[in-house]
Parts: structure tokens; sequence; C-alpha cells
């Protein structure tokens, strides 16, 4: 298994500013993803974290607001830019994969984002 | 594209008693995993149950069974001697396998469950 610690656990952000969520793995992986969750709602992809080179993103997100950083196989970052309200949302990493893991994804508990 | 369609916002069941979550999805792959995870209140998302396409036997965890049908692309979850600590968020998703590994999750949009006493 792994255990993802992501920081911080929430935070409350006046509009226009830039937010970063560090996501820690305690072991190394393979895929690292973040995911976006509106309450009460699914999980929607934003991008996948690719170590050493630039992020995949999905359609609908793009580089200039999420930039996403994974320097190593145990450590990604994820930065909310110029926010505003509709950036209001649970934000998760995911870690794991590999079919030596069973394809099997692990969570964190997620960072609660509020803009004011 | 890969789609999961969970067609239950909300259920609820007695507690002791068993209860069965729908899940559909449409691929063209051949190769991939199901899996349900269950989010409860605390927001942590856990692993409930995990199917390899590949295989045909069923998946079961204790409470927790699958009736995995390839050909109808449908995948549902099965808890019985349904537990207070049951009720949570239950998502479907759906992950394409790859040579290089595994690739992302694709979530329905869950199905609230609630255990009642």
């Amino acid at each position: 298994s792994a255990v993802i610690s992501q920081k911080p656990s929430r935070d409350i952000c006046q509009r226009g500013t830039s937010l970063t969520i560090q996501c820690q793995v305690d072991s190394q992986v393979t895929m690292m993803f973040w995911y976006r969750q509106q309450p009460g709602q699914s999980l929607t992809l934003i991008a996948t974290a690719n170590q050493g080179s630039e992020a995949t993103y999905e359609s609908g997100f793009v580089i200039d607001k999420f930039p996403i950083s994974r320097p190593n196989l145990t450590f990604s970052t994820l930065t909310v830019s110029n926010m505003s309200p509709e950036d209001s949302s649970i934000y998760l990493c995911s870690a794991g994969g590999g079919t030596g893991r069973g394809g099997e994804l692990f969570f964190g508990e997620g960072s609660r984002l509020t803009v004011l | 594209a890969q789609t999961v369609t969970q067609s239950q916002p909300e259920m609820s069941v007695q507690e002791a008693e068993t209860v069965t979550l729908s899940c559909t999805y449409d691929t063209s792959e051949n190769n991939y995993y199901l899996f349900w995870y269950k989010q409860p209140p605390s927001r942590q998302m856990i692993l409930v149950i995990r199917q390899e396409a590949y295989k045909q036997q069923n998946a079961t965890e204790n409470r927790f069974s699958v009736n995995f049908q390839k050909a109808a692309k449908s995948f549902s979850l099965k808890i019985s001697d349904s537990q207070l600590g049951d009720t949570a968020m239950y998502f479907c998703a759906f992950m394409k396998l790859t040579q290089g590994g595994s690739e992302k999750l694709v979530f329905g949009k869950g199905t609230k469950l609630t255990v009642n006493p």
C-alpha cells in the first residue's frame, strides 16, 4: 500500500491569490494524479503529474491555471493560480498504479479550498 | 473515451440486509481494471474491491462482492450484512491498462448509500 499526505488539509483564500498544495507519498510510485471534487460530487481528473517532465492536462484544465510539479517519484505539487470563488473545491492527490500493485490508486485526504 | 455510469444517486438499506449498487461502463478496450471505491464523510477514498477484466471469476472481499458481466459492460457491487459503517459515497471506476502499467481512473458520479439502524 501507499500512504499519501497532503498539505494543507484546508485553507481559505482571497480572490486573485495562488495556493500550492503538496502531496507526499511514503513510497516510490509509478503514477501520480490530481483530481478535483466539488462537495457531494464525483472526482474530475485535472492532470497526470509526470516525473521529470510537464504534466498531462485533461480537457478544460490548463497549465497556466494549474501548474504541477513532480521532481521525483514520491512528491508532487499542484498550484491553483489567480483563484476565483469557482475554484472552491476539494483537491485530491492520487498515487500508485502499475500492474504490480494491481492497478490500485491510493488517495490523500484532500485539500479543501474556499475562495472568498 | 471511457465513461462510467451509476444510475442510482442515492440508496438506503437496513442494517444487516443486503444491497446492490449498479454500475455500467463503456469502453472499446479489452484490458482494464474496474474498481469500487468508498468515500465516507471523512473524505478519505478507500478501495473496496477490484476486478481484472481478463478474470471471469467475480471478485469478493468479505461482505463485498461484484457481479462482473463483461459483455454487458456491467459491474455491480453487492454489500451483504450491511453495517452502519458502510454509510458512504460509493464510486465505480474504470482504469485502462497499457504496456507501461496503468492509467488514470475514470469515475462514475457516485451512489450515496445510507445504512439505517
